[in-house]
């Protein structure tokens, strides 16, 4: 299985990009990249994801160089409110081996 | 919106009590999950099950059972509850989208005194 590395915590004030970075240098080729948003007493959200290149969607953007070893969540502009926990998780779509996550980064966003 | 729903939300339990948390999902979802996550830890997984009567022992070695015996429907026991096994436990499914998206519920808080 892809292991995976990320920053245990970051900062960032109101107004500001905020970029998070996930090594994953055993990805395999129908690996596919995905992140989550935990809020404190939920259950991770779905945020994005890739496989190569960059994807963009209302929230957030993901780019994933051409070896695919890791990837970058953007998050523009963030707020308050985007003070999180962030995975990221490498495996198959069809879901043949079931996800695990990892350690995540803890995202505090200042005012 | 999410339709995958666990009960109870939070429970407390004496030690040697059997519990069972409930997991229901109604978007007929082949894959289920169960996490186990302490606060401010990270999330781990202790069974899965890719469909009825399939079920499987996740990363992190559980105490706890599961079982499938319907689509929707996958609860996780546990037969003798210890003050060990207080976590929260959330419950999570996966269909046919093309991303593999995990839905999760809102998990069940476990206090074992």
């Amino acid at each position: 299985l892809a292991k995976t590395t990320q920053p245990i915590s970051m900062d960032s004030y109101e107004g500001q990009e905020v970029n998070i970075t996930c090594s994953h240098n055993n990805i395999a080729t129908n690996d596919y990249i995905t992140w989550y948003q935990q809020f404190p007493s939920q259950g991770p959200r779905f945020i994005i994801q890739g496989y190569k290149t960059k994807v963009t969607n209302e929230v957030a953007s993901l780019f994933i160089p051409a070896d695919r070893k890791s990837s970058t969540l953007s998050l523009p502009r963030v707020s308050l409110s985007d003070t999180a926990v962030y995975y990221c998780l490498v495996g198959d779509r069809a879901g043949r081996r079931a996800l695990t996550f990892g350690s995540g980064t803890r995202l505090q966003v200042q005012p | 919106e999410a339709d995958i729903y666990q009960t109870p939300r939070y429970l407390v339990i004496g030690t040697g009590k059997k519990i069972t948390l409930e997991c229901s999902q109604t978007m007929g979802h082949d894959k289920m999950y169960w996490y186990q996550q302490d606060p401010g830890m990270e999330l781990h997984l202790i069974h899965y099950s890719y469909g009825v009567n399939s079920t499987e022992k996740g990363d992190l070695s559980s105490e706890s059972t599961v079982s499938r015996i319907r689509t929707e429907h996958f609860p996780l026991t546990l037969e003798s509850a210890r003050p060990s096994h207080t976590s929260q436990y959330l419950c999570a499914s996966s269909g046919r989208s093309n991303t593999g998206e995990l839905f999760f519920g809102e998990g069940s808080r476990l206090t074992v005194l």
